[in-house]
């Protein structure tokens, strides 16, 4: 019952390091998907993916790359990580259609000094 | 462009009490669905109810219950009979297409406070 897996759980980075969070799921979803959560901010889109190969920005893409070379993985990196951010990182996926909610992972609490 | 707003950033409620958390989207597109998470101070996201743009009837989930006005464009949440353990953050969400896997984006969310 593993479901949607991220790592890590929390990361300090220094400003302009680079690094890539992990996201696996294991439900066979086309769809997958990385927010960002700050307080007052609720869960804002960063990039999201409906399938390997195929990825899109959403609201706040700037600062993030992403690839999904297979169904299960979808990485986000960090190619120079700034203070701005600083939050916690949800992965999320679904299936297709509008009437499947989304399943997510448990978070990375990520701060950039 | 799909947008949700949540005007109640926190509220507070006197246990047993009913709650509504308003929720209000725009879209142009005439298929959508509606969702509502729970986040507890743990940090999940947990799934509650979900609302199709096309279903006749409210949608009911044990306690909760949505309050769907399609023609205002809201999505309510009402908790019934709330519970200390209902003490959470909530969000609304929305994702648009009835075919296609589309985004799902969500409000600024509500911090719900049960007092005992």
């Amino acid at each position: 019952n593993a479901g949607v897996t991220q790592t890590p759980k929390f990361q300090v980075l220094k400003t302009g390091q680079s690094m890539t969070l992990q996201c696996a799921q294991d439900m066979n979803h086309e769809y997958m998907s990385w927010y960002r959560q700050d307080p007052g901010m609720g869960l804002r889109l960063i990039h999201y993916s409906v399938g390997a190969g195929i990825t899109d920005q959403g609201e706040v893409p700037n600062g993030y790359n992403v690839s999904r070379s297979t169904t299960e993985d979808f990485p986000l990196r960090l190619l120079s990580a700034a203070p701005s951010q600083t939050s916690v990182y949800f992965c999320a996926s679904s299936s297709r259609g509008m009437n499947t909610e989304a399943f997510f992972g448990q978070g990375t609490r990520l701060t950039v000094v | 462009a799909q947008k949700i707003t949540q005007t109640q950033p926190g509220m507070f409620v006197q246990e047993k009490e009913a709650v509504t958390l308003d929720c209000t989207y725009d879209t142009s597109d005439p298929s959508y669905g509606l969702f509502w998470y729970k986040q507890p101070s743990s940090g999940e996201m947990i799934f509650l109810i979900y609302q199709g743009s096309y279903d006749q009837q409210n949608a009911t989930e044990g306690r909760y219950s949505l309050n769907f006005q399609k023609a205002r464009k809201s999505a309510n949440l009402v908790i019934s009979a709330s519970q200390l353990g209902d003490s959470a953050m909530y969000f609304c969400a929305m994702r648009e297409g009835y075919s296609s896997a589309s985004k799902i984006i969500f409000g600024s969310g509500t911090r719900l406070s049960i007092r005992p």
